[in-house]
């Protein structure tokens, strides 16, 4: 079974500057997709970014942007410029590309709170 | 386009009774996926449902049971409920059932007494 592990419960940045939140992963298998989803206070789950794992270029989107190591099992999310709506929890997730079991679920990992210091 | 929808958004019950949670998918959008978040984890997979059938299940026990309608929207049911079922239960669709990103709801609260 796939595991995601983020090791930071907390991190702090101070607005306008760069953070950068860790996330690794196990899995045996070649191809899936990885995911950075934020979850504000108001509790929705918002996809922030999307890497596809034969992708060896990183994803960025605006601000967002990741650090993809396939050979080392790592997914880094860099926020640049860090605005006070980026404070949430952010979670990282794994999707197989393969339906082992008939479903495409998400595994997430516990989840890194972020908080902006104005 | 309206996003995915949740109903209620909070619910208050009791140990032993039962609980129906609701879900409209993005217009177009065919398959849904159920998970529930224990305060302070991230979310875990229960159920995925395509084009009315269930296609995984997570390490759930029996009491947790769902289904999907002809429109694709979805029901999460949890029987005999006990303290820990207390959680924030997400609904998430995608466009088909091998549908890459899943769009969430947001969500229903319940916390069981």
């Amino acid at each position: 079974a796939q595991t995601v592990t983020q090791s930071q419960p907390e991190m702090s940045v101070q607005e306008a500057e760069t953070v950068t939140l860790s996330c690794t992963y196990d899995t045996s298998e070649s191809d899936y997709y990885l995911f950075w989803y934020k979850q504000p206070p108001s509790r929705q789950m918002i996809l922030v970014i999307r890497q596809e794992a034969y992708k060896q270029q990183n994803a960025t989107e605006n601000r967002f942007s990741v650090n993809f190591q396939k050979a080392a099992k790592s997914f880094s999310l860099k926020i640049s410029d860090s605005q006070l709506g980026d404070a949430a929890m952010y979670f990282c997730a794994y999707r197989s590309a393969y339906s082992g079991a008939g479903s495409y679920q998400l595994t997430f990992g516990k989840g890194t709170k972020l908080s902006v210091i104005p | 386009d309206a996003g995915v929808t949740q109903s209620p958004t909070h619910l208050i019950k009791t140990r032993g009774q039962q609980v129906t949670l609701r879900c409209s998918p993005i217009s177009g959008h065919k398959s849904v996926s159920w998970y529930q978040q224990v305060l302070g984890q991230g979310p875990q997979f229960i159920f995925q449902y395509y084009e009315k059938e269930e296609r995984g299940r997570g390490n759930f026990p029996d009491r947790f049971s769902a289904r999907q309608f002809p429109n694709y929207s979805s029901e999460l049911n949890v029987n005999a409920l006990l303290l820990g079922d207390s959680a924030l239960y997400l609904c998430a669709s995608t466009l088909a059932g091998s549908g890459v990103t899943q769009y969430f709801g947001p969500g229903t609260r319940l916390l069981v007494l």
